[in-house]
């Protein structure tokens, strides 16, 4: 029973690299959310998808973009990463549409040089 | 902007303790969710409270919306408590997530 999966755990990037962070739910949930988190801030969302073909600016997106390629997997992508994005993100989903994320994948976490 | 506060932003007890930690938030909310996150990263949802309080073993979630003030509680701490609690709050239609505190890293030494 997997639930929310992340990949990669860890990664290292040189500033200007590009790299897709990948997330996969089986629990047929239908909203889907990506979150960045950092030293003394709490969790701050990037984008969230409330269902498969839809999705939607959070707090922070500038630098990211997402693709929901099918109700399952919601990726995440870095067309040219940057030492400010240097950080851990979090995949989450949740049942509802309108629901708040309740399932937590383990966490990418990612280091820009 | 700060929406949700937590306090403290550290805690070191003494296992057998009794804890508290407390979320205040400045908005109308449709309801108040308390997670944790272990040591090695992982955020688990504890309670989703929208009024009154919840129970799970030794945890103890109350929420006075008058207030606007949410407490977590745990009896009879131990060491495996060990971890960060977040507060965060569903505000407005939710369907864009959840609006995060900071966390309360708490410590509870044998």
């Amino acid at each position: 029973n997997a639930g929310v999966t992340q990949t990669p755990k860890f990664q290292v990037l040189k500033t200007g690299q590009s790299m897709t962070l990948q997330c996969a739910q089986d629990m047929n949930h239908n909203s889907m959310y990506w979150y960045r988190q950092d030293p003394g801030m709490g969790l701050r969302l990037i984008y969230y998808s409330a269902s498969e073909g839809t999705t939607d600016k959070g707090e922070v997106p500038n630098g990211y973009n997402v693709s929901r390629l099918n109700k399952r997997e919601f990726s995440l992508r870095l067309e040219s990463a940057a030492p400010s994005q240097t950080s851990v993100y979090f995949c989450a989903s949740s049942g509802d549409r309108a629901s708040p994320p309740q399932h937590f994948g383990d966490g990418t976490r990612l280091s820009i040089l | 902007k700060n929406e949700v506060e937590q306090s403290p932003q550290n805690l070191t007890a003494q296992e057998g303790e009794f804890i508290t930690i407390n979320c205040s938030y400045s908005v109308g909310i449709s309801a108040l969710h308390w997670l944790q996150q272990h040591p090695g990263g992982g955020i688990v949802s504890l309670f989703m409270l929208s009024s009154g309080k919840k129970k799970h073993g030794r945890l103890i979630a109350t929420i006075n919306i008058q207030e606007k003030h949410s407490s977590l509680h745990i009896t009879a701490s131990h060491p495996r408590d060990s971890a960060v609690y977040i507060c965060a709050a569903t505000i407005g239609g939710g369907a864009d997530g959840l609006t995060f505190g900071k966390g309360t890293h708490l410590i509870i030494q044998p």
